[in-house]
């Protein structure tokens, strides 16, 4: 079946940029008509979608985080990645990558990865 | 502040039933957009529990259903089991904000 699985650094500097991968394994990211998403949550809060990448290339982001966030897909690895600039303490947060069908769901997640912006 | 509303606790005693609520508006659940529904377990993946509204995927008990109706939608969970105590988070698309949007989460606790 297909699995997520995030990586990157675990902590990054405030101003910098946070980079995150999710590997996509059992199946294709290509296959069928999905769309690939990074959600995040922090310490104590709700969830909160950061944005989604089609396997067009096109791209949804989140408004209030759409000046610094990029979503990018590298479908020869299987992957696709998260970029957020300019990050502060408020970025702090478990990270999850996921998979969407045509509803809009996110019906598979991968099990986050906590990413702490600190100097 | 979140775009879909949700009560911040519930609790039940085993065997019980609780209903968890999630208020939007007309430019997410009350334009027709689907709601779905996920658990949150600490240091596990989030699980979905409902999809469009009112579909359950494999594997899910069906003591879990949802519903949906104006700006509003549900989760029921019946026959509450000890496993059951977890975050639930409903979820939508909103068309103002062009993406999809989160509640405030429901945590439920089983007595």
């Amino acid at each position: 079946q297909v699995q997520l699985q995030e990586s990157g650094p675990g902590l990054v500097e405030p101003s910098q940029t946070l980079s995150l991968t999710c590997t996509v394994s059992g199946g294709s990211i290509n296959s069928g008509t999905y769309h690939w998403s990074w959600i995040r949550q922090p310490a104590g809060k709700g969830l909160e979608w950061i944005g989604r990448i089609y396997t067009s290339g096109s791209t949804d982001y989140n408004p209030s985080l759409k000046s610094r966030v990029t979503i990018s897909l590298d479908t020869s690895k299987n992957q696709f990645s998260l970029k957020v600039n300019s990050v502060t303490a408020a970025d702090t947060a478990v990270y999850y990558c996921a998979r969407g069908p045509g509803s809009l769901a996110f019906d598979i997640w991968g099990q986050g990865t906590m990413v702490t912006v600190s100097s | 502040q979140s775009v879909l509303t949700q009560p911040p606790s519930m609790s039940g005693a085993p065997g019980q039933g609780v209903t968890i609520s999630c208020t939007g508006s007309s430019s997410n659940i009350g334009a027709g957009y689907y709601v779905h529904w996920y658990q949150l377990l600490p240091g596990t993946a989030p699980k979905l529990l409902i999809y469009t509204n009112s579909n359950r995927p494999s594997g899910v008990p069906d003591r879990f259903s949802g519903s949906r109706s104006g700006t509003s939608a549900s989760l029921a969970i019946t026959g509450l089991q000890a496993e059951d105590e977890a975050d639930y988070y409903c979820q939508s698309y909103d068309s103002s904000l062009s993406g999809s949007v989160f509640g405030g989460g429901t945590k439920v606790t089983v007595l």
